[in-house]
């Protein structure tokens, strides 16, 4: 399967913790996104990357959260110091970006909850 | 965040029914795509939409997007038990180069026997 995929698909910690989630987009796919989606809500868009460069960040991105793709392939999300607030989903997305007809496929996702 | 209106918020039907669905926002997009996400799984990309107006279809799947380009609909013919899950439209702005997505906020279908 050459889909995206996110490790690890589930994850629980204790308040004030760090995690961090990986990404590993489409092969050659040259754009990455971080998407957070609460219960009973549609994702919400977090950063994205164009190869190894950030181009944006939500003000959902507190200090607190990190994102990085050093090589522009994988991409790590980092949260410090976790909140209850944080327990969401954390999806990943990959794109391959030549012109107005992007498409962004999904990962199955990160479950994160928090104690 | 922002989020799109998205109608209705949960449908059940019966199996071999045909179903709609349709999402709307204050923004103009030029992009809009319909997702499908089952429980503790991420949206898979069901039809994806690039110009005012056109029409295109996935099997039992058909999606338009809205002339005005801020709304766009979702039909499923024939639905059957598989189609259970929720529904989620997505559209890019037409401003500049912003590639994120805005979501709407889901239709939850039920299809029963």
């Amino acid at each position: 399967d050459t889909g995206v995929s996110q490790d690890p698909r589930h994850k629980i910690t204790k308040r004030g913790q760090n995690v961090t989630f990986r990404c590993d987009p489409i092969s050659e796919h040259n754009r990455l996104y971080w998407y957070r989606q609460t219960l009973g809500q549609g994702p919400e868009f977090l950063t994205y990357f164009q190869n190894e460069a950030q181009l944006e960040k939500s003000r959902l991105l507190s200090d607190r959260f990190s994102a990085e793709r050093p090589k522009g392939s994988f991409s790590t999300l980092e949260i410090q110091r976790t909140e209850q607030g944080d327990s969401a989903m954390y999806l990943c997305a990959s794109s391959l970006y030549r012109s107005i007809e992007e498409t962004q496929y999904f990962g199955p996702g990160t479950r994160l909850l928090v104690l | 965040g922002q989020q799109l209106n998205q109608s209705p918020q949960s449908m059940f039907i019966q199996e071999g029914e045909d179903v709609s669905m349709n999402c709307t926002s204050s923004s103009i997009f030029n992009t809009w795509l319909w997702y499908k996400q089952d429980p503790g799984e991420g949206p898979v990309l069901l039809i994806a939409l690039y110009k005012a107006g056109e029409l295109t279809s996935n099997g039992r799947l058909t999606a338009q997007f809205g002339i005005t380009r801020k709304d766009s609909f979702l039909n499923i013919s024939a639905s059957i038990p598989s189609d259970v899950g929720i529904y989620f439209c997505a559209g890019r702005p037409l401003v500049g180069t912003a590639s994120k997505l805005t979501f709407g906020t889901g239709t939850r279908l039920q299809v029963t026997l």
